[in-house]
């Protein structure tokens, strides 16, 4: 069964580095999401992308945060500059469109120290 | 989004029927009614849609109210695997795309 697959499962890093979060989407999906799951806290929606561009973004997805698709399968979330208040579960999600179900990767687990 | 509310957890015991409700009081003609689930440290699961008639799949059944002011998740006969948080959320096929997930039900599945 295709999956979304997400690297790393676990990162860790410094205040104020950046870290690049990536997702490989299911392969004929047009829509991707990331969300992101503070630990126990609930599921929060961070942005969309759809034909190469940002359909739409949370008021967490401040000018810190970026997203890309740069080789049609790989979808990348970067943080410019992470702050302690970013640790969390990172999950990545695609669909086949805008209307249908969205599958969900296992996460990153992102730990800023 | 329109809004959801579900129980804040629920218990059943294991190889019973579990039915988790779900009310969403201002449901727009658009919206279409997801289920999503969340087991122990891991992303959400889809589990089932539907719009205005009820739905099955081999996971679960989606009861739909005539009115549909209200829904329920229906889980035939509840394992120990099923223990997980339940997300009732309204996408609005015109336009919504992405999920609003509320703090969902978390299932107790007792043994």
């Amino acid at each position: 069964e295709p999956e979304v697959t997400q690297t790393p499962s676990h990162q860790v890093t410094q205040m104020g580095q950046e870290v690049i979060l990536r997702c490989v989407p299911i392969s004929n999906h047009l829509y991707f999401y990331w969300y992101r799951q503070i630990l126990g806290q609930k599921v929060e929606f961070l942005v969309s992308f759809y034909n190469n561009e940002i359909s739409e973004k949370s008021e967490i997805f401040d000018d810190q945060f970026s997203v890309e698709r740069p080789d049609g399968s790989n979808f990348t979330l970067k943080i410019r500059s992470t702050k302690l208040e970013d640790s969390a579960m990172y999950f990545c999600a695609s669909s086949v469109d805008g209307q249908d179900e969205a599958f969900f990767g296992q996460g990153t687990r992102l730990t800023v120290v | 989004d329109a809004k959801t509310t579900q129980p804040n957890s629920m218990e059943s015991n294991e190889e019973e029927p579990v039915h988790l409700p779900c009310n969403h009081s201002t449901i727009s003609g658009t919206d279409y009614i997801h289920w999503y689930r969340q087991l122990p440290s891991q992303g959400p699961e889809y589990v089932i849609h539907g719009l205005t008639s009820n739905v099955n799949n081999r996971m679960a059944s989606l009861a739909i109210a005539e009115d549909r002011k209200s829904s329920t998740l229906i889980l035939h006969r509840a394992t120990l695997r099923d223990a997980a948080v339940y997300y009732c959320i309204l996408r609005d096929y015109n336009y919504g795309q992405n999920f609003v997930f509320g703090p969902g039900t978390r299932l107790s599945v007792l043994p």
